[in-house]
């Protein structure tokens, strides 16, 4: 049973074009991460958001924690093809240690 | 350099042989988890542990295990390799998941034929 679902999963857009991932589920979480992936490379933090209703800005991103703490969403502002890669939102329910992922969406932006 | 160090990077296998994975963090973190990773997919937990002495399942254990005898160290052992355990396997570590999330080693690619 998967907890953590992505959407969409893989997104093709132009350079410039904004875009939303979103992460859902039927659990509460203490904290959500993102992170990032590049092929072959292990998974890099993007960010953490803690207190639900929270949002947050890194640089053109925009993370944002659901005010129930079961779903987050990040929005891509005039994406650049440096933004392509795999996004992965990850996190622990509360009352659990198990740290797990989402399905993941392949973002690619062409120039 | 500090981080998570994870060996062998490749490894290609025969059915029914048995392997360690290793993975050493010299970040004196408490939290290790042990991840795979198929193609195209996201991280799927196989074994974690909050600290020394302490292991738990995670959501796809069977046909693996694992000991966490120190801090550093958090070994994953294949008992028989099956086709179906083909994947990228990630070890990584937190100090504190919830405010800092985890580090990642670079992988290893598995391959059992």
């Amino acid at each position: 049973t998967q907890l953590l679902e992505q959407s969409p999963q893989f997104l093709s857009i132009q350079e410039g074009e904004n875009l939303t991932v979103y992460c859902n589920s039927s659990s509460v979480f203490s904290s959500l991460q993102w992170y990032r992936q590049e092929p072959g490379e292990g998974p890099v933090l993007l960010v953490t958001v803690v207190t639900g209703g929270e949002v947050k800005k890194l640089k053109r991103l925009t993370f944002q924690f659901g005010d129930a703490r079961k779903d987050s969403s990040l929005h891509i502002t005039a994406a650049q093809p440096g933004d392509t890669g795999l996004y992965l939102c990850a996190g622990a329910p509360s009352g659990t240690y198990k740290y797990i992922f989402g399905t993941g969406t392949r973002l690619k932006v062409l120039a | 350099n500090a981080g998570v160090t994870q060996t062998p990077k490749f490894q290609v296998l025969k059915t029914g042989q048995s392997m360690t994975l290793q993975c050493a963090q010299d970040m004196n973190h408490e939290y290790m988890s042990w991840y795979r990773q198929d193609p195209g997919m996201g991280l799927r937990l196989i074994h974690y542990s909050v600290g020394a002495g302490i292991t738990d399942q995670g959501e796809v254990p069977n046909g693996y295990n694992v000991s966490r005898s120190t801090t550093e160290d958090f070994p994953l052992r294949l008992l028989s390799a099956a086709p179906s355990q083909t994947s990228v396997y990630f070890c990584a570590s937190s100090y504190d998941k919830q405010n800092y999330g985890y580090t990642f080693g670079s992988g290893t690619r598995l391959t059992v034929v």
